[in-house]
């Protein structure tokens, strides 16, 4: 069967340290990936998407990145964090239509 | 372009009630999937059921089903015999017949479950 990984679970970072948040897939190929952003009792924002290694989609011009290295991996990026990046990230995968989330990854920035 | 409407933003009912979450979607495809997506204190996102338009059948998913009405852009949910572990944030959703398109997200309702 097909698992989602996310880590790390919770993360503490200062205003303008760099940001690596890592999904994994295991037990399918070539999904398509996504990355999420929701504030508390927020609704989701969807941040990238991917549709194949090296094929990202940007939703929101921000001061984060996405990369796909490998056919199942997915990380989330930042150079420099601000004060407004805070917020819990999900990652989902998606292997026709329905997406499938991640445990998610809950960001604050101090 | 698609949009999604929760319009209860919250609503709460008595355990084992039968309780009925709206959604309105605007779109001018004829061939498309809606979800309902749970989300439970623990955060994690869960697919709580799927429709896909070109089916009249109503989906259901033991005590979840829906309630399509495909012309009048309606999707609703209905939970019936309400649990304490049905409190949740409930997300409808909406997506193109097409893989490499993006999930658009209702901005939610709160759904508690009293005891």
């Amino acid at each position: 069967s097909q698992t989602i990984h996310q880590w790390p679970a919770t993360l503490v970072q200062p205003v303008g340290s760099p940001l690596s948040l890592e999904c994994t897939v295991e037990g399918t190929s070539n999904p398509n990936l996504y990355w999420y952003r929701q504030a508390a009792g927020r609704g989701l924002q969807l941040l990238f998407y991917s549709v194949g290694i090296g094929q990202i989609s940007s939703e929101v011009p921000q001061n984060l990145s996405a990369s796909r290295p490998q056919d199942r991996q997915f990380i989330l990026s930042s150079k420099k964090l601000l004060l407004s990046d805070s917020g819990f990230y999900l990652c989902a995968w998606s292997p026709s239509y329905e997406q499938y989330f991640g445990p998610g990854t809950r960001l604050t920035v101090t | 372009a698609q949009t999604v409407t929760q319009s209860q933003p919250e609503m709460s009912v008595q355990e084992a009630e039968t309780v009925t979450l709206s959604c309105t979607y605007d779109t001018s495809e004829s061939n498309y999937y809606l979800f309902w997506y749970k989300q439970p204190p623990s955060r994690q996102m869960i697919l709580v059921i799927r429709q896909e338009a070109y089916k009249q059948q109503n989906a259901t998913e033991n005590r979840f089903s829906v309630n399509f009405q495909k012309a009048a852009k309606s999707f609703s949910l209905k939970i019936s015999d309400s649990q304490l572990g049905d409190t949740a944030m409930y997300f409808c959703a909406f997506m193109k017949h097409n893989r490499d398109d993006k999930i658009i997200f209702g901005k939610g309702t709160r759904l508690h479950i009293l005891p």
